[in-house]
């Protein structure tokens, strides 16, 4: 069965550094997505991309952070300036189309750590 | 914003059958969601309703009632495997996934 992979699985990075979480989608889904889970909380939303536009972003996504899709295969998150609290479990995910009856289906996540 | 309630914690024996209940405050959304999360692991989808009633995924059904802003989780001959977090989640609008706290489930034996 296709799935969502993502890398690296664990990621250390001193604060205030600059960090890229790669995942790669499942190939014929069109609607990409960025979740974090910190340690014990739930899992929240950051954004969601479509057609190399972000369709969709909450209110933690904020210039911090950004998204793209740099070839045909890969969708980025780029932290800049991390900080303690950015440490948290990063999950991409992903869904053929992004009407609200459709299951998106989520990678095995990067636990970001910063220090 | 959106209020989605689940219990905590619960616990049950291998063989049993669980029901794991989420409740809702939200005026209107596309579909619930139920996913499996077992622990350091990614959600895994399991289920989801968009019309009121029952839908059957062999031993995982999910129930829903808009009308009573009320969804659960039916889980049936229970393994050991099932012990995880099950998290009852909304597409209230938009693309955005909006998820609950989460069930932890512990199944003994």
């Amino acid at each position: 069965e296709p799935e969502v992979t993502q890398t690296p699985s664990h990621q250390v990075t001193q604060m205030g550094q600059e960090v890229i979480l790669h995942c790669v989608p499942i190939s014929n889904h069109l609607y990409f997505y960025w979740y974090r889970q910190i340690l014990g909380q739930k899992v929240e939303f950051l954004v969601s991309f479509y057609n190399n536009e972000i369709s969709e972003k909450s209110e933690i996504f904020d210039d911090q952070f950004s998204v793209e899709r740099p070839d045909g295969s890969n969708f980025t998150l780029k932290i800049r300036s991390t900080k303690l609290e950015d440490s948290a479990m990063y999950f991409c995910a992903s869904s053929y189309t992004g009407e609200g009856n459709q299951p998106q289906h989520f990678g095995d996540g990067t636990r970001l750590s910063i220090l | 914003g959106q209020n989605i309630d689940q219990p905590t914690e619960m616990t049950a024996t291998e063989g049993a059958i669980v029901q794991i209940n989420c409740t809702y405050q939200t005026s209107g959304f596309n579909g619930l969601f139920w996913y499996q999360q077992h622990a350091g692991e990614a959600p895994t989808f399991l289920s989801y309703n968009v019309l009121d009633g029952l839908e059957e995924k062999g031993r995982f059904s999910s129930f829903l009632s808009r009308s009573k802003g009320y969804s659960y989780l039916l889980l049936k001959e229970l393994q050991m495997k099932d012990s995880a977090s099950y998290l009852c989640s909304l597409n209230q609008a938009g693309t955005a996934l909006i998820f609950g706290k989460g069930t932890t489930l512990s199944v003994s034996s």
